[in-house]
């Protein structure tokens, strides 16, 4: 049983819009959050963090919110741009080292 | 060059044949990892080490084999390749000294194909 959930399989976007990706958990034990970024033949690469102590993370165009009551995290990209055209997981932690990821929103961005 | 290489990159092998794939790093991390990834499914962790002599099974192990022979390298081994078994595998890395040592930092991953 997945444990961490997208359940928006894909997103489509304008250039320079905001996208919003979202992810859903239910073990309440995570406490350290991921997002990850996947092109094509590509190996997933780290985009940004939350520890559970947060409720928000900033690096650049990307935002990731962590609602802690509601067992929902979310990544925004202000602005979207064509290069953020990809595969986005969510991931967790339990503090044991090990990450259980979401199935993959596919994000494109148009011109 | 790349800190996580993974070889082969791309594989096509018949069932019942043994592979193996093979994972080395230059990050000087002490954990690697092992996963598949399949449609719909995101990526799903199959062994990790956290160090030499600390080898772990994963959610979905049966099938699968793993040998850590130094701290930089890992490989992944099928015993008998099922069709099943076709999927990308990726390995990763984490750091334990690290303040958020859970980030894990992914190699390019190899299409398996078992026919």
């Amino acid at each position: 049983d997945q444990q961490v959930k997208q359940n928006s399989p894909s997103l489509s976007v304008q250039e320079g819009r905001i996208s919003i990706l979202n992810c859903d958990y239910t073990n309440s034990m995570f406490d350290y959050f991921l997002w990850y970024k996947k092109y094509p033949a590509e190996g997933p690469t780290f985009l940004i963090s939350i520890s559970s102590i947060k409720d928000k993370n900033e690096d650049g165009r990307f935002t990731v919110f962590l609602n802690k009551s509601a067992k929902h995290l979310s990544l925004h990209i202000v602005p979207s741009q064509p290069g953020d055209s990809a595969v986005y997981f969510c991931a967790a932690s339990e503090n044991d080292y090990k990450l259980s990821f979401g199935a993959g929103t596919t994000v494109t961005v148009r011109a | 060059d790349a800190d996580v290489t993974q070889t082969p990159r791309n594989r096509i092998t018949k069932t019942g044949k043994r592979i193996m794939l093979e994972c080395s790093q230059t990050k000087g991390h002490d954990r690697m990892y092992w996963y598949r990834q399949d449609p719909g499914l995101g990526l799903r962790l199959i062994y990790y080490s956290f160090d030499v002599k600390d080898i772990n099974k994963g959610e979905i192990s049966d099938g699968y084999s793993v040998s850590r022979q130094a701290q930089a390298k890992f490989s992944l081994s099928l015993e008998s390749a099922i069709p099943n078994q076709t999927a990308l595998y990726f390995c990763a890395t984490s750091d334990s000294t690290q303040r958020m040592g859970d980030t894990q930092y992914f190699g390019p991953g190899t299409r398996l194909t078992v026919l």
